[in-house]
């Protein structure tokens, strides 16, 4: 069956260390993954975007990787801060424009002063 | 620019009740639609989406219907809640194109007791 999983429910993290999430797939082949952030009782905000022929993407202290043989994508966010504290969510997404995007249920992150 | 409209932001409505959910977008044209739900705590569920007016597809069989009137007006409805309706709803739009991101609504906190 078709799954996309996001390795942990909630992840703590000390102020300054990188946070590493971790975005798992199966059964699907996407041709883009994105992410996006969600902060409590509001809508999910686009965050990257990276194609199956890049292995990596860089905004400011965000790195995202994609690893189509694992079926993989890493999110990091280096030298955290407490603001980055949030839910942070993948989603798989196709050539087709008109076909929904998959997303994954979050990973709750918590940096801790 | 573009922005999206959704409300109202919260709702309370007894068990039975009708729905009616309404989300428009402004400063694009012939957008892609989605409504999505969110219960406490969990993943985002994609319930409907649309690439044109009057075209609904339907993710999840449940009392819960969407309509588009026009091209960038997204309805969500039902005749009779249940208390399994409760949740976080989400309207969001993209552009029909591959590897464009999804741009949400500020979301309707919706409580059927």
């Amino acid at each position: 069956s078709q799954k996309i999983e996001q390795n942990s429910e909630a992840l703590n993290i000390q102020e300054g260390k990188t946070a590493t999430l971790t975005c798992n797939y199966t059964n699907y082949s996407p041709a883009y993954l994105q992410w996006y952030r969600q902060d409590p009782g509001r809508g999910p905000v686009f965050l990257l975007l990276i194609r199956e022929n890049e292995k990596e993407k860089r905004k400011e202290r965000l790195k995202v990787t994609f690893d189509t043989t694992l079926k993989q994508s890493l999110f990091h966010i280096t030298a955290s801060q407490p603001a980055d504290s949030a839910t942070y969510l993948c989603a798989l997404d196709w050539d087709s424009g008109n076909t929904p995007l998959v997303f994954g249920k979050g990973t709750r992150l918590s940096v801790i002063a | 620019s573009q922005t999206i409209h959704q409300w109202p932001a919260t709702l309370v409505q007894p068990v039975g009740s009708p729905l009616s959910l309404e989300c428009t977008v402004e400063g694009t044209s012939n957008p892609n639609l989605y409504w999505y739900r969110q219960a406490a705590g969990r993943g985002l569920q994609l319930l409907f989406y649309s690439v044109g007016i009057g075209q609904i597809s339907s993710e999840v069989p449940q009392n819960l219907s969407a309509s588009r009137p026009q091209d960038r007006q997204f309805i969500l409805s039902s005749k009779k809640l249940l208390l399994s309706d409760s949740g976080f709803y989400l309207c969001a739009w993209r552009g029909g194109g591959p590897n464009e991101k999804l741009f949400f609504g500020s979301g309707t906190q919706l409580s059927v007791l």
